[in-house]
């Protein structure tokens, strides 16, 4: 079935740590996205991608890293630097930066 | 930058009844997105209003664009306790990601 994969659903980390968040996506779509949810504050944009090889930073990217190496792929890495990374985080994805955009089933960090 | 808002953030309606959740945006834009959002659950897309008056409906939901007014609405219906979630509207700027909206949290009670 075509779609969007997140995994793992949920994760625990201990603070200090880096943790690689995994998107991957089989509908041949160019553009990539993560968002962080945080209770009340709606979608907040972290990175996202138009094309393989390319990447630029949303809104909130301090203390997030991300590769776009494969067109299906756009993993997301949570730094050490990153100082409330306790969240729900969304990736994304669309033919294009004009189009519908269409969400995976998320990833549910935690720092413990 | 552009700003996304939604009203209300919490809205509880008695089933049957009607209702209007509004989503204005501070920029220029010709695309809009609503999407709904159950509780611990990933987010499904609505409706894609892409032109300055579309309207679209889908049950007991219509979506409208007026893209002068810089305002969308998402009108419920004769409300079912089904509908209870959380509704988010998407504004795309050119060449930009989509920026969200908070999101209005729906409780229909009987």
């Amino acid at each position: 079935d075509g779609g969007i994969t997140q995994s793992p659903k949920y994760l625990f980390r201990k603070e200090g740590q880096n943790v690689t968040l995994s998107c991957e996506q089989n509908l041949n779509h160019d553009a990539m996205y993560w968002y962080r949810q945080d209770p009340g504050q709606g979608l907040r944009l972290i990175y996202y991608s138009q094309i393989v090889n390319d990447f630029q930073k949303g809104d909130i990217a301090e203390g997030y890293s991300v590769s776009r190496e494969k067109k299906e792929s756009f993993p997301l890495t949570v730094t050490s630097a990153q100082k409330n990374p306790t969240a729900f985080y969304l990736c994304a994805s669309s033919v294009n930066i004009r189009t519908e955009a269409f969400f995976g089933q998320g990833t549910r960090l935690t720092v413990v | 930058e552009l700003k996304v808002e939604q009203n209300p953030l919490f809205l509880s309606m008695q089933e049957g009844k009607n209702y209007t959740i509004y989503c204005n945006y501070s920029t220029t834009s010709d695309r809009l997105y609503w999407y709904r959002q159950d509780p611990g659950k990933s987010l499904e897309s609505l409706f894609v209003l892409l032109s300055n008056g579309a309207v679209k409906q889908e049950g007991r939901l219509m979506a409208s664009l007026d893209t002068k007014a810089r305002l969308s609405t998402l009108h419920i219906t004769a409300a079912v306790h089904d509908l209870s979630a959380t509704y988010f509207c998407a504004v795309e700027v050119s060449g930009y990601a989509l920026n969200f909206g908070k999101g209005t949290s729906l409780l229909v009670t009987p």
